[in-house]
């Protein structure tokens, strides 16, 4: 399958700053990115959905002013947790969908995922 | 909207035997995609199957095999010849076919393998 690179995969900040994840895709144009939250043992919360080039569309309830994702290019997104508090802890994962070959891919790849701790 | 219900939150397996995870989702669609993905504790999310809705024919990948039951809404995952390291967390999703279409999750299913 197609490989999406996300860093970092740990990350600990204070209280009141702002961590960026990186999410990249290595060998295919991502036309699509797509970022989750995920708790302990629960599903994948869909935060928010980006098309290259475009602005990104949050699920109902996620704060755009403190959830900035960029998507600038076609193989490389950011996802910027702003003044971030201990509540926002938890594990952000990205997926990218998008042109492999030629073709449009049916299926999304996923990142690694980023543990963030905020202390 | 549609969803997705993975209602048995933990199923347990005996090494080398078959088990069998349900899902079942809701949509008015007549053509979408279906897919299992595995997260082990590593926390990776990997795609295990697929299915698009149009194909009559239950997809196969090694020892996982699907029962797509379209008119039921139906979408369970066998996995055959059980072995430790599917032990993970399982996830069913559904996909609309439109480019920009988003994944709906169930909650997920923990299989645990015994040795």
């Amino acid at each position: 399958g197609a490989v999406v690179s996300q860093h970092p995969s740990r990350v600990i900040c204070k209280s009141g700053t702002s961590v960026k994840i990186e999410c990249r895709s290595l060998d295919f144009q991502a036309t699509t990115m797509f970022w989750y939250r995920q708790f302990p043992k629960q599903s994948l919360m869909l935060m928010a959905t980006s098309n290259e080039g475009s602005k990104a569309t949050y699920e109902q309830g996620v704060e755009k002013d403190k959830f900035l994702i960029n998507h600038a290019s076609l193989t490389l997104s950011t996802l910027t947790v702003t003044s971030a508090h201990p509540e926002d802890s938890s594990f952000y994962i990205c997926s990218a969908r998008g042109y492999r070959g030629g073709l449009n891919s049916l299926e999304a790849f996923f990142g690694q995922g980023t543990r963030l701790t905020v202390v | 909207a549609q969803t997705v219900t993975q209602s048995q939150p933990e199923m347990s397996v005996q090494e080398a035997e078959t088990v069998t995870l349900s899902c079942t989702y809701d949509t008015s669609e007549s053509d979408y995609y279906l897919f299992w993905y595995k997260q082990p504790p590593s926390r990776q999310m990997i795609l295990v199957i697929r299915q698009e809705a149009y194909k009559q024919q239950n997809a196969t990948e090694n020892r996982f095999s699907v029962n797509f039951q379209k008119a039921a809404k139906s979408f369970s995952l066998k996995i055959s010849d059980s072995q430790l390291g599917d032990a993970a967390m399982y996830f069913c999703a559904y996909r609309s076919t439109g480019a920009n279409s988003k994944l709906t999750f169930g909650k997920g299913i923990t299989l645990s393998v015994r040795p």
